[in-house]
């Protein structure tokens, strides 16, 4: 079946220490994006890529940062985790912007 | 910008009951509207959508929604729930003229009660 994946489901990280978030999809979309979700709260936009050409959301902290290199991967680097970036991490994929989106199960971020 | 609410952040109701879960948002123009259901540390999964056309929409797992313009409203709603259906529910707009960007409400959490 067509679908969007995570690795890791879970992701244990020290403070200040580099973690990299991985999304792959085999469904063709041109469109990715990676959420961020805090317990009991909304998903929240980071960025998306369409295609190649990558958006920032304006709020985004710079420590987040994105890859993709290809259409089916795309990477969340969190350069410096804070204990506030503990949360789900959820990654997205629609064909074109404005059509339904298909989530991954999502990356439960821990930071000690 | 466009704008939901969903002002009911905790439902619990009856096993075979009926369910409604209200949705409004704000937005100059009919945006795209979506349900999605997140099931404790899972993703999103899509209920049902609205573009154009037929203002009811019917969904999977025996949910729909009716799209109101002149409340700005697009509640779900379900005639009997099981116990499965509990879980967080998101109701998302997504601006045609502002990039198509999905907003979440807030989310409901409903409860089942056997």
């Amino acid at each position: 079946d067509a679908m969007v994946i995570q690795n890791p489901r879970y992701q244990v990280t020290q403070f200040g220490k580099p973690v990299t978030l991985s999304c792959s999809q085999t469904l063709n979309h041109n469109v990715m994006y990676w959420y961020q979700q805090k317990s009991s709260q909304a998903p929240k936009l980071l960025f998306h890529y369409y295609d190649k050409d990558f958006n920032n959301e304006a709020d985004t902290p710079d420590n987040f940062q994105s890859r993709r290199p290809n259409t089916s991967f795309c990477f969340l680097d969190i350069r410096s985790p804070g204990l506030g970036d503990a949360a789900m991490y959820l990654c997205a994929t629609s064909k074109n912007q404005g059509n339904e989106q298909f989530f991954g199960p999502g990356t439960r971020l821990t930071v000690l | 910008a466009q704008s939901v609410t969903q002002p009911d952040i905790h439902i619990t109701v009856s096993e075979g009951a009926s369910l409604e879960l209200r949705c409004n948002y704000s937005y100059g123009a009919t945006p795209y509207l979506f349900w999605y259901v997140q099931s404790p540390g899972q993703g999103l999964q899509l209920l049902l959508k609205y573009f154009s056309g037929d203002t009811l929409v019917q969904g999977i797992k025996g949910f729909e929604a009716e799209f109101k313009r002149s409340q700005s409203s697009f509640n779900l709603r379900k005639p009997s729930v099981h116990w499965s259906d509990a879980a967080e529910y998101f109701c998302a707009v997504a601006a045609p003229n502002a990039g198509n960007m999905l907003t979440f409400g807030g989310g409901t959490r409903l409860m089942v009660k056997p």
